[in-house]
């Protein structure tokens, strides 16, 4: 499964809304899809996965959501940590596949 | 607190082989599927290999039995042998925690091939 990730660089400001897409090129088993987050030199950290749940310690301002084959994460109001890369992933079907990732980045 | 450490990797040259260790602690080792994805330099996230709690293995189309992954639950440590290694391979190595999404991962360990 190709998943597409959209726009491939997102500038916004503090406490704005940040919308980010992934879209698969298939059907994606159970809503098998999460989200990574990834800071310069760091490893990437799970934010969220079943499409929708936060992972443990996860703020409440980032959100996952799905329609079809488009998925979604929402973070309601960034804050400066918040600005980093983001990746898609799905684990419905072997192989497992990443998107090619969002960036977010001060405007 | 789950810490995931992995080791092993280096400088090697093409045609070359290395063993990549990744050490867990903080949960319970031998109940977990463990995964390796790696990051080619300015790149993205690529899946590498898993091992289920079982010890059954899944492998990237690309690795083309080149790779091995292992476990030792004795040890809490997961393995990635990695031979006939080329400049492709040149990427941030890291482990994590289950095969389907990655709960916690790793700090990486930096694999280079190069003459």
């Amino acid at each position: 499964i190709v998943l597409t990730q959209s726009p491939g660089t997102l500038s916004l400001s503090p406490g704005e809304r940040a919308t980010l897409s992934c879209r698969a090129s298939q059907s994606v088993s159970k809503s098998y899809l999460a989200w990574y987050q990834q800071k310069p030199g760091q490893a990437p950290r799970l934010l969220i996965y079943g499409a929708s749940s936060r992972a443990t310690g996860i703020p409440d301002r980032f959100s996952g959501s799905e329609s079809g084959t488009d998925f979604t994460l929402t973070i309601s109001r960034l804050e400066p940590e918040d600005f980093a890369l983001y990746y898609c992933q799905q684990y419905g079907s072997s192989p497992l596949t990443f998107g090619g990732g969002t960036k977010v980045e001060i405007k | 607190e789950v810490q995931l450490l992995e080791s092993g990797g280096g400088l090697v040259q093409p045609g070359g082989s290395l063993r990549l260790s990744c050490a867990a602690s903080g949960f319970t080792f031998s109940d977990n599927a463990m995964t390796w994805v790696r990051q080619a330099p300015g790149k993205g996230l690529e899946w590498v290999s898993s091992i289920s709690s079982g010890a059954a293995s899944y492998y990237a189309d690309f690795v083309q039995g080149r790779f091995i992954i292992s476990r030792d639950n004795s040890e809490n440590t997961v393995y990635l042998q990695m031979n006939s290694l080329s400049a492709e391979d040149t990427a941030v190595y890291y482990c994590a925690q289950r095969r389907q999404w990655l709960e916690y991962w790793g700090q990486g360990t930096l694999v280079t091939v190069s003459s």
